[in-house]
């Protein structure tokens, strides 16, 4: 049983087009994030929910908006796709979003914007 | 500011030999959290260790030691014989009271030849 997964693993799409990345745990965790990472490996939080709350939201254009239907669910949806927006979007849990929790992620989804 | 600096971008050793990848954070906050996570070039992040600031005893688990020196602000790293399944981008990160976020560094890439 995967923990963390997410889909699709890969997205290649046209710039403008609207795209959905959806992310399930099986964790029972309460809060959920999405990261990403760009071609030069660097990383970096976008979204953090918890229990269907929005908790962090960093400075992420509004063409992204996370949706938390449950605990359990957090799919990030991106408007007007951008050439900049290609990236590997990692999605991620911990059972609280304290401090000293270690999040479990997901395999990414690799988004390539033509 | 917090601020995770890995300033090795890549390193490439032969089989074998011990390679330690080093990691300094800035934080102003007492209590925070560090960690290791590896990227294996299946793309996935796995956890590696977590330690707390108020615990500075070394860390070893096999091949993997972990060095935390508060009074340098450093969390190194080192894999002891290193083996070609080692070959990854390893990440350090930093989570500080309440921020309920992680703070990555750039990432090293460690190449293990045979």
């Amino acid at each position: 049983d995967t923990a963390v997964s997410q889909t699709p693993k890969y997205l290649v799409t046209q710039m403008g087009n609207d795209k959905s990345i959806k992310c399930e745990q099986n964790l029972g965790h309460d809060t959920m994030y999405w990261y990403k990472q760009d071609s030069k490996k660097f990383l970096k939080i976008m979204f953090s929910y918890n229990n269907k709350e929005l908790i962090i939201n960093e400075t992420v254009p509004n063409r992204f908006s996370p949706k938390s239907p449950d605990k359990a669910h957090l799919n990030l949806h991106i408007n007007s796709l951008e050439l900049g927006d290609s990236a590997v979007y990692f999605c991620a849990s911990s059972q609280e979003g304290a401090t000293n929790e270690k999040l479990f992620f997901g395999s990414g989804t690799q988004l390539s914007v033509l | 500011a917090q601020k995770v600096t890995q300033a090795q971008t890549e390193i490439s050793v032969v089989e074998k030999e011990d390679v330690t990848l080093d990691c300094v954070y800035e934080t102003r906050d007492t209590t925070y959290y560090l960690f290791w996570y590896k990227q294996p070039p299946s793309g996935e992040l796995v956890f590696l260790i977590r330690r707390n600031s108020f615990d500075e005893q070394n860390e070893i688990s096999g091949r993997y030691s972990w060095n935390f020196q508060k009074s340098t602000s450093s969390f190194n790293f080192t894999i002891t014989a290193s083996q070609v399944v080692d070959s990854a981008v390893y990440f350090c990160a930093l989570n500080f009271q309440g921020a309920q976020k992680l703070v990555f560094g750039q990432g090293t890439r460690l190449t293990i030849n045979p």
